[in-house]
This record gives structure tokens, C-alpha cells and sequence, in this order.
């Protein structure tokens, strides 16, 4: 099984609300990744956990807040956001980072963010 | 920064027809990945390619390493409509703290039934 599932599908949010994204798997994996994507480009790495700890911050502007709870899960808290921060966000797991040896990361299904 | 480039940007073919793209760097990579993305999906990975040569098959879909270790290749044989998407090859860049996964700039498939 190679699943990674996220929450919500869609979100619609205004620029003062709060509002978080979550994003779960069962793979045993100790890597997990946040990605924003803008339509028909690639995904740009934004947040990377190794065994629950943040290992890398991409310059990401602290209007977003990742956390993972346990290895299972992640999330990204949301406030203040801008309408040009609308977008595709993924989440990716992989066995372990930075992946000796195996290097592929699993996507969940993403949730599509719209902020107006 | 490593960069990855796919050509073709995009592709519009016929059901049944065979279908070739390809990923170049500049620099070398070690382990090269093959993804699909549908509309409003995540990518979904396809074919993990580790070794410098290798071929690699999935039921339709074909993925070579290429032996410079520079490329590598994915090939959809008799094409059907559910491969409409965009297919992004990636790999893995060292950066000491910054580890991650270099993605291309993709290729878009339109097939017409």
C-alpha cells in the first residue's frame, strides 16, 4: 500500500481566516514533505521532516506553519495568507530522508487552496 | 541550480499510438523517477530507475537510465485516452542540508480517442 491521503480536498480561505492542511500515511515511512504546486508546473519543496523533526525550511514565509504530530502525520497551518499563495499543496512521504539508496517519494492527492 | 528539462513541453496523439519523452541534465544523477500527474491529482509514481542503463517496464510504459547518466527516457506504447496527463521526471540532488528531489518541467499528453 503506497497511500497517502490528505485533507481537505478543496479549501476556499479568506486572507484574515486560519485554517490548516492535513495529510496522513501508513507506510511506516520517516520522511514526509510539504509541496506547493501552480498549475502545469512542477511541485516546488516548501517543508521537509526526518523522523519528526523539521530538516528543511525552503524560505517558506511563516504565514505557513508545518508540525508533525507523529510519524503518521503532518500538518500545515495557514493565517494571513495572500491570494497568490492559492495553489495545489501535495504531501509526499519516502522510506527516509535524504534516501540513501531509495529515493522515491509517495503523493497524496493534495488539497486545492483558494484564497480570496 | 541543477535543472531538469523534458522535451517535448507537449505532445497531441491519436488512441494507439506510441508515445517517447525525455528528461536531460546537465549534471549527474544517480537514481532518476518517473511520475504521471492527472488533472487536480498528485503525481503517481510510475518507474524508479537506479542503474545507469537499465530498463525498466510498467504493463505500457517503458523507462530507460541513460548510460551518461545525464538523460533518461519513457516510452507509452499504444497510447489510450486514460494517459492524458503530465509527466514529470525527477531526481535526487545533494546539497548537504538541502537534500531533495530536483523535479522536470514536465510533459503534457493529450491523447485523442
Amino acid at each position: 500500500d503506497t497511500e497517502v491521503t490528505q485533507t481537505p480536498k478543496h479549501l476556499v480561505m479568506g486572507m484574515t481566516n486560519k485554517k490548516s492542511l492535513k495529510c496522513e500515511q501508513h507506510m511506516g515511512h520517516r520522511a514526509m514533505y510539504w509541496y506547493k504546486q501552480k498549475a502545469k508546473k512542477p511541485p516546488e519543496l516548501m517543508f521537509v521532516y526526518s523522523y519528526e523533526k523539521l530538516s528543511i525550511n525552503e524560505s517558506v514565509p511563516s504565514r505557513f506553519s508545518p508540525e508533525c504530530p507523529n510519524s503518521s502525520l503532518l500538518n500545515l497551518h495557514l493565517h494571513a495568507l495572500q491570494p497568490e499563495d492559492s495553489a495545489l499543496y501535495l504531501c509526499a512521504s519516502s522510506q527516509e530522508w535524504p534516501g540513501q539508496g531509495n529515493h522515491e517519494q509517495y503523493f497524496g492527492p493534495g488539497t486545492r487552496l483558494t484564497v480570496t | 541550480g541543477q535543472q531538469l528539462n523534458q522535451s517535448p513541453q507537449s505532445m497531441f496523439i491519436q488512441e494507439g499510438e506510441d508515445v517517447s519523452m525525455n528528461c536531460t541534465s546537465s549534471s549527474i544523477f544517480n537514481t532518476w523517477l518517473w511520475y504521471k500527474q492527472d488533472p487536480g491529482e498528485g503525481p503517481v509514481l510510475l518507474i524508479a530507475l537506479y542503474k545507469a542503463g537499465e530498463l525498466t517496464s510498467n504493463g505500457r510504459l517503458t523507462a530507460q537510465f541513460g548510460i551518461t547518466r545525464k538523460d533518461s527516457f519513457l516510452n507509452i506504447s499504444a497510447s489510450i485516452p486514460s494517459d492524458v496527463g503530465i509527466y514529470f521526471c525527477a531526481g535526487p540532488h545533494y546539497g548537504g542540508a538541502t537534500n531533495k528531489l530536483i523535479f522536470g518541467t514536465g510533459t503534457l499528453l493529450a491523447v485523442q480517442p
